[in-house]
């Protein structure tokens, strides 16, 4: 079963514009999630996370909203430049996981200058 | 090392040859974790160890995959008998462990393409 789910496989914005980007979960357990990024023949990096206590969290250009009742969370990316093109993962971890990471498919964002 | 280095970064292999692949995982970090991406495909979980605890194999696909993990540093993961279904790009990561929020944080290394003909 997909725990984490990416329902968009592809996104594509103009440079300047925002990129949204969303996650949904049906694990209630999870309680801390993460964003990574991922260029071609590289491993994914680490972007932005967010704790369940919280429901925004911000680091420059970009933003995390998370949404529990609905368990949905989202990647603002303002303003997108087309260095941000790359494979987005959405990823969460609970008490019953450890520091085990449950990823999405990932989402394509290409961002066009 | 300053990252997570994972080699061979690409291998070519022959169905039905076995294949071990290597995680050097950053200095000071307990956790290691083994995730692997097929095409077109997530991450996909495998195997997790974390300091002396027993790992988690829960990922593990069938019994032609095992991994090891010596000294708390270094991790091969061997696969068996590979299949063409095998193949993938296998990545390797680690943490710091433990209970905080931080530790989930996993660095990643570039991956070790396998290819199975």
């Amino acid at each position: 079963d997909q725990q984490v789910k990416q329902n968009s496989p592809s996104l594509s914005v103009q440079e300047g514009r925002i990129s949204i980007l969303n996650c949904d979960y049906t694990n209630s357990m999870f309680d801390y999630f993460l964003w990574y990024k991922k260029y071609p023949a590289e491993g994914p990096t680490f972007l932005i996370s967010i704790s369940s206590i919280k429901d925004k969290n911000e680091d420059g250009r970009f933003t995390v909203f998370l949404n529990k009742s609905a368990k949905h969370l989202s990647l603002h990316i303002v303003p997108s430049q087309p260095g941000d093109s790359a494979v987005y993962f959405c990823a969460a971890s609970g008490e019953t996981s450890g520091s085990r990471l449950t990823f999405g498919e990932g989402t394509q964002l290409t961002v066009n200058p | 090392g300053a990252g997570v280095s994972q080699s061979p970064s690409n291998k070519v292999t022959e169905k039905g040859k076995d294949v071990e692949l290597r995680c050097d995982p950053i200095s000071g970090h307990t956790a290691l974790y083994w995730y692997r991406q097929s095409l077109g495909q997530g991450l996909e979980f495998l195997i997790y160890f974390q300091g002396n605890s027993a790992p988690d194999k829960s990922g593990l696909p069938s019994d032609r995959f095992s991994a090891e993990r010596t000294g708390g540093s270094v991790s091969t993961l061997t696969i068996q008998r590979t299949q063409q279904e095998d193949s993938a790009v296998y990545l390797c990561a680690s943490s710091f462990g433990g209970t905080s929020s931080g530790a989930n944080v996993l660095t990643f290394g570039a991956g070790s393409r396998l290819t199975v003909l």
